[in-house]
């Protein structure tokens, strides 16, 4: 069965410094990768996604994630963070085609500080 | 479109009570699901549907039922609720059971007492 982990719970960094929130997973076959984002008392939205082809895939609002198959991680990263991307982050992981078979991750809390 | 819409956004119930949460979503997708947040457990699935008519179970369906009449509706029934379903929970849809993008509504925060 796939799984995900988010091994950070808490990320701060400065506004105007890079940002990256960590996810690795474990799959059987070929990942399917997504990264949402929840900002407070929302619903989590879509942020980006990896099914095939170029490792590196670009999201909304800035954000990009390296998909490594041999570290099997997905971590998503900005180049310059903004004091609005405090939220709460998460990885996504499904093997198959199904979305019920998507796993979530437990969430990474970002704080952007001025 | 409005998206996925969920009411009530907030409910406080006693044990034993039923309630029923409700989603719609205008969107014509044929793939809705209930989640379940929880401080550091991330979303677990409680039953999905692929089309009017057709419901499943997810991951944690215990006290849960649900139905699907319409493509547009899924609501979600506390059958008698328990302190330990105090939680979030999330309805969701994608256009089909393998869409890439899923929608999700803006959260229904319960607390059994």
């Amino acid at each position: 069965a796939q799984s995900v982990a988010q091994p950070e719970d808490q990320v701060n960094v400065a506004e105007g410094n890079p940002l990256t929130v960590k996810c690795t997973y474990s799959v059987s076959g070929n990942p399917y990768l997504f990264w949402y984002v929840q900002y407070p008392n929302r619903g989590l939205q879509f942020l980006l996604k990896y099914i095939t082809g170029d490792n590196l895939v670009k999201g909304s609002y800035g954000f990009e994630a390296e998909f490594n198959k041999s570290q099997t991680s997905f971590h998503l990263k900005k180049p310059s963070a903004l004091v609005s991307d405090s939220a709460l982050y998460f990885c996504a992981v499904r093997e198959g085609y199904n979305n019920n078979d998507m796993r979530f991750g437990a969430g990474t809390r970002l704080t952007v500080k001025p | 479109n409005a998206g996925v819409t969920q009411t009530p956004k907030f409910q406080v119930l006693k044990t034993g009570q039923s309630m029923t949460l409700q989603c719609a979503q205008d969107m014509n997708h044929e793939y809705m699901s209930w989640y379940r947040q929880d401080p550091g457990m991330g979303l677990r699935l409680i039953h999905y549907s692929v089309g009017a008519g057709i419901t499943d179970q997810g991951e944690v369906p215990n006290g849960y039922n649900v139905s699907r009449s319409t493509t547009e509706d899924f609501p979600l029934r506390l059958l008698s609720a328990a302190p330990s379903q105090t939680s979030v929970y999330f309805c969701a849809s994608s256009l089909v059971r393998g869409g890439n993008t899923i929608y999700f509504g803006e959260g229904s925060w319960l607390t059994v007492v």
